[in-house]
């Protein structure tokens, strides 16, 4: 597979707590991106990263990347019952412009 | 302003038949994809355009047929439906292909192959 893959494939917290989702790709990348795909809907756009960039935050989402290792984490701060959604990373990769893969995705519950 | 319109959003059908998926946007993106979701796999990149007259092939082509002969819009074929094409179709459309941002998904489309 080309695909990414994302850890944990599943993870549930309390309402309040903050959640961290991690995604590893297996290319060199031009970006990576997180999106947002509550049940039965269409994916949503979150945060862009750009390869030459460590870390970026909009709102209570900051994103880090870590391109030695090929990887990168979403952090949701203070949770939210509304956030109970899943998570995927897509990467854009050098050799494949134009052509975004996505991870499995991780499954995020929020108890209230 | 309606973004990216998928239709429709069921269909069943039996294995040989074929159908079009219909896929429109209405923010003049140059970048059009189709992807298809299964449990287990994540998004898989079907066929993508980037441009009216331009296709091509993703991570999992076969058995599809694209076109683009418009910017607004890009319909996925399937000629001859089988059961492993079952699946939750999406459409999504950009600026570019994800160097220039995000991609906007519509709401998908449920295919049922038996």
């Amino acid at each position: 597979s080309q695909q990414g893959e994302e850890d944990p494939q599943a993870l549930s917290i309390q309402e309040g707590e903050n959640a961290t989702m991690n995604c590893s790709y297996k290319t060199s990348i031009n970006n990576l991106q997180w999106y947002r795909q509550n049940s039965g809907r269409g994916l949503v756009h979150l945060i862009l990263i750009r390869s030459n960039e460590r870390e970026k935050h909009s709102g209570r989402l900051r994103v880090t990347l870590d391109t030695s290792k090929k990887s990168s984490s979403l952090l949701i701060t203070a949770s939210r019952a509304a956030d109970t959604a899943s998570y995927f990373c897509a990467t854009e990769w050098i050799q494949g412009a134009q052509k975004l893969v996505f991870g499995q995705g991780t499954r995020l519950t929020i108890n209230p | 302003n309606a973004g990216v319109t998928q239709t429709p959003k069921f269909q069943v059908l039996k294995t040989g038949q074929s159908m079009t998926l219909q896929c429109a946007q209405d923010m003049n993106h140059e970048y059009m994809s189709w992807y298809r979701q299964d449990p287990g796999m994540g998004l898989r990149l079907i066929h993508y355009s980037v441009g009216a007259g331009i296709t091509d092939q993703g991570e999992v082509p076969n058995g599809y047929n694209v076109s683009r002969s418009t910017t607004e819009d890009f319909p996925l074929r399937l000629l001859s439906a089988a059961p492993s094409q079952t699946s939750v179709y999406f459409c999504a459309s950009g600026t570019s292909g994800g160097a220039g941002g995000e991609l906007f998904f519509g709401e998908g489309s449920r295919l049922t192959v038996l």
